[in-house]
C-alpha cells in the first residue's frame, strides 16, 4: 500500500528558531512532492513543490528531497507565530495525478 | 495564477435536503478536479476524481449515488450531496490541477472549502 508518513506532532518551536518538518514515503518511483499549509478551518495552501534531489529555497522555506532515503523535509527559518498551522506532505506516486497525503504535522510557534 | 473558486462557503440545511457545491478553475482549464472531505481534526480524505466529459472515479467506500459529481466543462465541477443527513456534515474541499500533459509535476490548487451542516 502506498503511504506517506508524518509525525502528527504537535511540534513546538520558539519564535525565531528553525522549524523542521519531516515526511517519508513508500513508493520509490515517486516523482513529485508537495508541502501544503492548512490553518484550522481553512483549506490547504501550496507552500513548496520539489521534484529533484537536493534543496529548494523560497524565502524562509526550504524543501529538501532525498529520493534514495525516500525522505522529504520542510525547513522554516525565522519561525513566526503566523506559521502555526498543520503542514501536509503530499506525494504523486503514479500517473493518475492523485496525491497521496500524509496526516499532517501540527506546528506551534511560541512567541 | 491557478485560482480555484468554491461556492458556497457555508451551507446549513435540514435533513433530507440535497446540496450542490460548485468548484471552478478561474484562470486555467482543468480536465481533472478532485473532491475531498475532512472531518474535524482529521486528515483530508479523497472522495472522488472528477474527469471532464466522463464519469467520476470514486474512492472505496464513497457512495456514488449519494455524492453525485458532474464535470461538464473544463472549468466547472459540481458535487451534489443527495438526501443529506447529519452524518454528512463535514468540510468539503475541491481542488484542480493545471494541465501538464504527460507529467505529474503540477500541484493541486484548492478552493476555500464548503462547510456543510445538516440539522
Amino acid at each position: 500500500q502506498k503511504e506517506v508518513e508524518q509525525n502528527s506532532g504537535p511540534l513546538s518551536v520558539p519564535e525565531g528558531a528553525i522549524a523542521s518538518l519531516n515526511c517519508t514515503y513508500s513508493d520509490r518511483v515517486s516523482q513529485s512532492f508537495f508541502w501544503y499549509r492548512q490553518y484550522s478551518g481553512k483549506s490547504p495552501e501550496l507552500i513548496m513543490s520539489i521534484y529533484s534531489n537536493g534543496d529548494k529555497e523560497d524565502g524562509r522555506f526550504t524543501a529538501q528531497l532525498n529520493k534514495a532515503s525516500q525522505y522529504v523535509s520542510l525547513l522554516i527559518r525565522d519561525s513566526q507565530p503566523s506559521d502555526s498551522a498543520t503542514y501536509l506532505c503530499a506525494v504523486n506516486m503514479d500517473s493518475n495525478y492523485q496525491l497521496i497525503w500524509g496526516a499532517g504535522t501540527k506546528l506551534i510557534i511560541k512567541p | 495564477g491557478a485560482v480555484v473558486s468554491q461556492h458556497p462557503s457555508w451551507v446549513i440545511c435540514k435533513s433530507g435536503t440535497s446540496v450542490k457545491i460548485e468548484c471552478r478553475s478561474l484562470d486555467f482549464q482543468a480536465t481533472t478536479m478532485f473532491w475531498y472531505r475532512q472531518f474535524p481534526k482529521q486528515s483530508l480524505m479523497l472522495m472522488a476524481t472528477s474527469n471532464e466529459g466522463s464519469k467520476a472515479t470514486y474512492e472505496q467506500g464513497v457512495e456514488k449515488d449519494k455524492f453525485l459529481i458532474n464535470h461538464a466543462s473544463l472549468t466547472l465541477s459540481t458535487l451534489t450531496v443527495t438526501s443529506a443527513h447529519p452524518e454528512d456534515s463535514s468540510f468539503y474541499i475541491c481542488s484542480a490541477r493545471p494541465p501538464a500533459p504527460g507529467t505529474s509535476n503540477q500541484p493541486q490548487h484548492f478552493g476555500d472549502g464548503t462547510r456543510l451542516s445538516i440539522l
